[in-house]
């Protein structure tokens, strides 16, 4: 079973609409989450961390479920310029008392189109 | 707004050759790592460095791997033989305590290895 899985997509969706990302996580030793936005051959930019309380940001808004390992990403009134791939991260402590790198998703594919 | 950055953007390199990628983490982080996509896939997870030694590494980062912090901003990886498989983007990221934090990354280095 994959660590951490998500529909990989394409979503096709209008300007203007909402769209919302899902994405479960096996490992129960995971500790912190995050969405990441990726464009085409570029590097990782972090949208924003996930808490247990849900948080917004502007247009986005992040939801986590411990109990059923679930995270989710909303996004209000979608603009082109949110067409990207939206990667799911989880911090997993590995119980080696270092720093634990990230284990991402392979990422949902958003195209918004006009 | 401070950023991460890499050296080179890209770096073609012939089997077998070493190659030292470069990056210098944002000033005030104390977590370095490094991680690789292989074109189409997600980004995984290789070394984490911490108080001038490594923290934490996955099971890709074999002993044909390296990393060192030479001076106080510069943080590089090393491959002492490359492989036609260790043709991918190579991204640092740098996060300011705990992996528990946000890890920013910088733009990558291409690597081809033919």
């Amino acid at each position: 079973r994959k660590e951490v899985e998500q529909d990989p997509g394409p979503f096709n969706v209008p300007e203007g609409a909402t769209v919302a990302f899902n994405c479960t996580y096996s490992n129960s030793a995971s500790q912190s989450f995050f969405w990441y936005r990726q464009d085409c051959r570029k590097e990782p930019k972090l949208l924003m961390s996930v808490y247990s309380s849900g948080n917004e940001d502007g247009r986005f808004t992040a939801q986590l479920n411990r109990a059923s390992q679930y995270i989710s990403l909303l996004i209000r009134d979608s603009k082109l310029s949110d067409s990207a791939t939206y990667l799911c991260v989880v911090n997993i402590d590995r119980g080696g008392g270092g720093a634990d790198g990230l284990t991402f998703g392979k990422g949902t594919h958003l195209i918004i189109q006009p | 707004e401070p950023e991460v950055t890499q050296t080179p953007s890209h770096q073609v390199t012939q089997m077998g050759q070493e190659v030292i990628l470069r990056c210098v983490p944002i000033s005030n982080h104390l977590y370095f790592y490094w991680y690789r996509q292989i074109l189409g896939q997600k980004v995984e997870f290789l070394v984490s460095f911490y108080n001038n030694e490594i923290s934490e590494k996955s099971e890709i980062f074999d002993d044909q791997f390296s990393v060192e912090r030479p001076d106080g901003s510069n943080f590089t990886l090393k491959i002492r033989s490359t492989k036609l498989e260790d043709s991918a983007m190579y991204f640092c990221a740098s996060s300011e305590g705990t992996s528990r934090d946000e890890q920013y990354f910088g733009p990558g280095t291409r690597l081809t290895v033919t």
